[in-house]
């Protein structure tokens, strides 16, 4: 079993649906990473965190430590929300190793 | 403020060569990390180094090697090329800090052929 996983692997929505993308750890972590990835390969990350949750934009992560879980949120989906997200976990011990879940494949159609 | 460099952005090899890629890390950032992901797989940690030392390292065979420069960039060796080599190569870089967050490079797309 995968230290980090995600559901669904693979999500198509029309535009402007409210998107969730889920990860589920199963690790001391200290610190939890939302990544995503364009179809060129380049990686961007969305948000780092511990706990609570945060927003940027049309993005919103949650984390319950409990329960070793986050979600990805994506408001007014819209087409160019279309990538690879990736949860990511930074383990307590060798913390700056970062251990990754197998990616989820959002297609948002016009 | 320039982000994380990568060269090159595709290399192509044959079967037992060697390839060498290069990374700059962001200004100021002393770590960097090194990444597989190979088709159909996930990301997979190989490396990270800081201050010039080796860090961490995967679960890797010793012919993935690497080193990191007093500039603090970075190169990842990989030595007797197999075709499951073929994969992106991902480069990040960080403030030294368990809590940092990493900032990714674009990549290189090795191929062995």
């Amino acid at each position: 079993k995968n230290e980090v996983e995600q559901s669904p692997q693979n999500l198509t929505a029309q535009e402007g649906e409210f998107i969730t993308i889920n990860c589920s750890y199963s690790v001391g972590i200290s610190a939890l990473h939302w990544l995503q990835q364009h179809p060129g390969g380049g990686i961007v990350s969305l948000f780092m965190l511990s706990s609570g949750k945060k927003k940027h934009g049309r993005l919103i992560a949650t984390i319950n430590i409990q329960e070793k879980h986050s979600s990805l949120h994506i408001t007014a989906s819209h087409p160019r929300d279309s990538a690879v997200y990736i949860c990511a976990v930074s383990l307590f011990q060798g913390a700056q190793k970062l251990v990754f879940g197998q990616g989820t494949r959002l297609t948002i159609n016009p | 403020e320039a982000g994380v460099t990568q060269s090159p952005t595709h290399l192509i090899k044959t079967r037992g060569q060697q390839a060498t890629l290069r990374c700059s890390p962001i200004s100021g950032h002393t770590s960097v990390y090194w990444y597989q992901q190979a088709l159909g797989l996930g990301l997979q940690f190989l490396l990270w180094y800081d201050e010039g030392e080796e860090r961490n390292r995967g679960n890797f065979p010793p012919r993935f090697s690497g080193r990191q420069f007093p500039n603090y960039s970075s190169e990842l060796n990989v030595n007797a090329l197999e075709l499951e080599d073929s994969a992106l190569y991902l480069c990040a870089s960080s403030i030294y800090g368990s809590y940092n967050e990493q900032f990714f490079g674009p990549g290189t797309r090795l191929t062995v052929l």
